[in-house]
């Protein structure tokens, strides 16, 4: 059974960094792209940005509108995907979400989601 | 990029009740469409991808239909356990782009 397990959230003060990790099993995860989102409390889905597999050339994909502060990676000997963010904002508080991609790609579309975890940004 | 505009915001409907979901691309999308629903405190679960085909386990009820920039998301017989919020997402163009959602209560 494909599983995908967030972990890495908690409190946080502006300007900081963070590490999220999406812990995988169930199937092999180097054949497929990762993506990471984000809800707001509250609020709607947002696209952070991808990971392709490593056979795809293991290229990254962010939204436009993080302006850089986020980087998204991958450990296919640990089969783990992090999602690195720099200087913490108030508003990057949510819960963040890994999903895999239906194929190694980036296709957007996406069969299995982790449960999330919650990053707050607070002083 | 693609702005996803879903209507209703929130619905109430009995049970048995047929519940119809709109989304509207502001560009061609083709069939390139998810539907999910996400109950409070869990992940989003997909429903549906390329715009008409049901997610694995998905009962029949659901259904979703369009193409282009008009899509319909459809409960023919509301249950109890389908009281959730169901988002559509675009996946034609980077960056992918979701709908504001509607709360089915």
């Amino acid at each position: 059974e494909v599983h995908l397990v967030e972990s890495g959230g908690g409190l946080v003060k502006p300007g900081r960094s963070l590490r999220l990790s999406c812990t995988t099993s169930g199937f092999t995860f180097g054949d497929f792209a990762l993506s990471w989102f984000r809800q707001a409390p509250g609020k709607g889905l947002e696209w952070v940005g991808f990971i392709r597999s490593k056979s795809y050339g293991g290229t990254t994909e962010k939204s436009p509108s993080l302006k850089g502060r986020f980087t998204v990676s991958r450990d296919d000997s640990k089969g783990i995907a992090y999602l690195q963010i720099s200087s913490l904002k108030i508003e990057d508080t949510g819960v963040y979400y890994c999903s895999r991609d239906r194929y190694y790609y980036g296709s957007g579309k996406f069969d299995s989601w982790g449960q999330g975890t919650l990053v707050t940004v607070s002083s | 990029d693609i702005q996803m505009t879903q209507s209703p915001s929130s619905l109430s409907a009995s049970v048995g009740d047929r519940v119809t979901i709109t989304c509207q691309a502001s560009q061609d999308i083709s069939d390139n469409l998810n539907w999910y629903q996400q109950k409070p405190g869990k992940a989003p679960q997909v429903l549906i991808y390329d715009a008409s085909f049901l997610e694995g386990g998905v009962p029949s009820r659901v259904s979703g239909s369009g193409s282009g920039t008009d899509f319909t998301f459809t409960i023919s017989s509301l249950q109890p356990e389908d009281v959730a919020t169901y988002f559509c997402q675009q996946y034609d163009s980077l960056p992918w782009t979701f709908g504001q959602g509607t709360k089915v209560e």
